[in-house]
């Protein structure tokens, strides 16, 4: 049992570039989340999914775009990154909704863009 | 909107010393509390969730309360050991998948 995994844990990109990061659990949880995380600030919801195939905007979702083929995957996609997208981005799961049960959270991705 | 405040940013204290780790909310409207540990280059792992309805919970050594009147929950840890050094958040749920976090105070536990 990994519990919640990411991919990659670190990587660099050019402004403009685009990547996807990926976020696998092996709990069947219904619930999975991306946040992200900046130096002096809280977490904060970029996008989260109810179940397979449903995906929502959180409370800073512009520049990101994500989808959820598969129960246990949960992909963040950047089509171009920009300077602001610097930070550590993490993904959690929860069986229940989230404040009802217990959020689950990767190892995070360090993301610097250049 | 929901702010959360954790206070103090920093934390140093010597071994065995009782703490108590402060955070504060502006809205009362909310339907749980949940405090966290997160190690250098780790995520995040849950410690206690406190529901709307509950004054505290406790786990081992660490006992949380929660004030929604006040807009204040507290982490109050015993005993403190080296094996503490983390960093600790509190996140308000508001419902509607609005889980608001603090920014952590980091704390470190001198041998």
């Amino acid at each position: 049992n990994a519990g919640v995994t990411q991919t990659p844990k670190f990587r660099v990109l050019k402004t403009g570039q685009s990547m996807t990061l990926l976020c696998a659990q092996d709990m069947n949880h219904e619930y999975m989340y991306w946040y992200r995380q900046d130096p002096g600030m809280g977490l904060r919801l970029i996008h989260y999914s109810v179940g397979e195939g449903t995906t929502a905007k959180g409370e800073v979702p512009d520049g990101y775009n994500v989808s959820r083929l598969k129960k246990q995957n949960f992909l963040l996609g950047l089509e171009s990154a920009a300077p602001s997208q610097t930070s550590v981005y993490f993904c959690a799961s929860s069986l229940g909704l989230a404040g009802a049960d217990t959020q689950y959270f990767g190892p995070g991705t360090r993301l610097t863009v250049l | 909107k929901q702010e959360v405040t954790q206070i103090p940013a920093a934390l140093s204290v010597p071994e065995g010393e009782n703490l108590v780790l402060n955070c504060s909310f502006t809205d009362s409207a909310i339907y749980n509390l949940q405090w966290f540990r997160q190690d250098p280059g780790k995520g995040l792992t849950s410690l206690l969730l406190i529901q709307s309805s509950q004054r505290e919970q406790t786990s081992g050594r660490l006992n949380a309360s929660l004030d929604k009147s006040s807009g204040r929950s507290t982490l109050y840890i015993a005993a403190s050991q080296p094996g503490d050094s983390a960093t600790y958040l509190c996140a308000v749920d508001t419902g509607g998948f609005k889980t608001i976090f603090g920014a952590g105070t980091r704390l470190f536990v001198k041998a």
